[in-house]
Formats: C-alpha cells, structure tokens, sequence
C-alpha cells in the first residue's frame, strides 16, 4: 500500500530537548515536504526536498533542520524545541516527472507539544 | 502561484450535491487546479485535479469555467463522512511550492 508514515504520532516534551520525527514514504517520490499546522494558520510549509541531498527552505524554517540522506527517509529534527513549536505536523511526497499530475501523499501527522 | 479565495464555511444536507466554489482569477496558462481535503487533524487527501476540461473520478467531479478563473468542486451525494475542510489550489510545475489557504469548511448535516 503506498503510504507516507510518520513517528512519532504524539509527543510531549520539554524545552531544549532535542527531538526528530521521522517520516518515510514507499513510493519513490522524489519530492518530500514537512507541515506545521496551527489554528487559524492553516498549513505551512517548513521545508522541502526535491531529492537526495537536496533540501530548501520553506515558509517557516527557523528552529528546524532536516536531511535527506536517502530517497524514502526525511526526518525533521528539533535541536532545542521551544513552546512556540507546539503543533501539528504533517510530511507529504510526491512525483515531479511527469506533467500535471502532481498529487501530494500526506502522512498521519504527528502532535508535538513543548512544555 | 495563484492565489485562490474560497468561501470560510458551508452546509450541505446529507444526500444532495455539495457544491464547492473557488475563485483563481489570476491563474496563468499552465497552472492546474488541485482540490484536497482534510478530515479532523488528519492528513490532507488529494480529491481531484483539472487543466481546463472538466473531471470526473469516483470522489468528485470538477468544474472549471472557461476563462479558467474560478473553479467547482462538486461531491453528487454528500455523505456525514464528507465533513471536511477542503483547499482549492492551483500551481503549474512540478517544482511549485503547494501553498494552502484556509480552505472551505464543509459540515454536512443529516
């Protein structure tokens, strides 16, 4: 079943307590995404993937890093998470060959909280 | 990318056709348009996505007017189970950032 997933799905944590949620897609995509989504923001993006070794900022990077050492893996990692990181995130993939047909795959999400 | 406008919020009776607007009046040549939903917290489902013919697939049907400056998503029989946000986007490439907007809030009523 082609599926993106994402680990944890809950976490609570405390200020400055490194963290990295993992996210894995089975599908080959080359493209990859990590979401935040907060009332009344709707979704935005943190950063993206265009394929290994390739990643870029997005809309609201500060205070998040990522990686992409292999096509299926893209970890978001929080080195010192701060209360303003409380959320909902959401990674996604999809293909970039092809024309038009650029559907997004979206995990489960996963809900952080910093205390 | 296009920005689009969508209603905040919408009701439809279960069992009559949800009828879901979207409005892309700067939308370029090349770009499509996308619907996605998103059911309590889960992630974003792709519905549908359209060029400027009309589409159809066993969730929805799309339609685009002419001038290709707004849009219809249309689900023909509403069920409780379609009470969603739903995001209308538009983007050309594959390389295009997909940005959502805050979508259009859907309840559907028994």
């Amino acid at each position: 079943e082609a599926q993106v997933t994402q680990n944890p799905r809950y976490l609570i944590t405390v200020t400055g307590k490194k963290l990295t949620v993992t996210c894995s897609q089975n599908m080959n995509h080359e493209y990859m995404s990590w979401y935040r989504q907060d009332p009344g923001l709707g979704l935005r993006q943190i950063y993206y993937s265009m394929n290994v070794e390739v990643t870029d900022k997005g809309d609201v990077p500060e205070g998040y890093k990522v990686s992409r050492k292999e096509k299926r893996n893209f970890p978001l990692i929080l080195e010192s998470p701060s209360p303003n990181q409380t959320s909902l995130y959401f990674c996604a993939s999809r293909t970039i060959t092809g024309q038009g047909n650029y559907e997004q795959y979206f995990g489960p999400g996963t809900r952080l909280t910093v205390t | 990318d296009a920005k689009t406008t969508q209603p905040p919020s919408m009701d439809c009776a279960e069992g009559r056709a949800a009828n879901l607007p979207c409005n892309h009046s700067t939308i370029s040549g090349n770009e499509y348009v996308y619907w996605y939903r998103q059911i309590h917290s889960q992630g974003p489902q792709y519905i549908i996505h359209g060029l400027k013919n009309n589409e159809t697939n066993e969730m929805a049907s799309l339609i685009i007017t002419e001038d290709r400056k707004s849009s219809t998503l249309i689900l023909p029989h509403a069920t409780l189970r379609d009470t969603a946000v739903y995001y209308c986007i538009v983007r050309a490439t594959s390389y295009d950032k997909v940005i959502f907007g805050p979508g259009t809030s859907l309840s559907v009523i028994p």
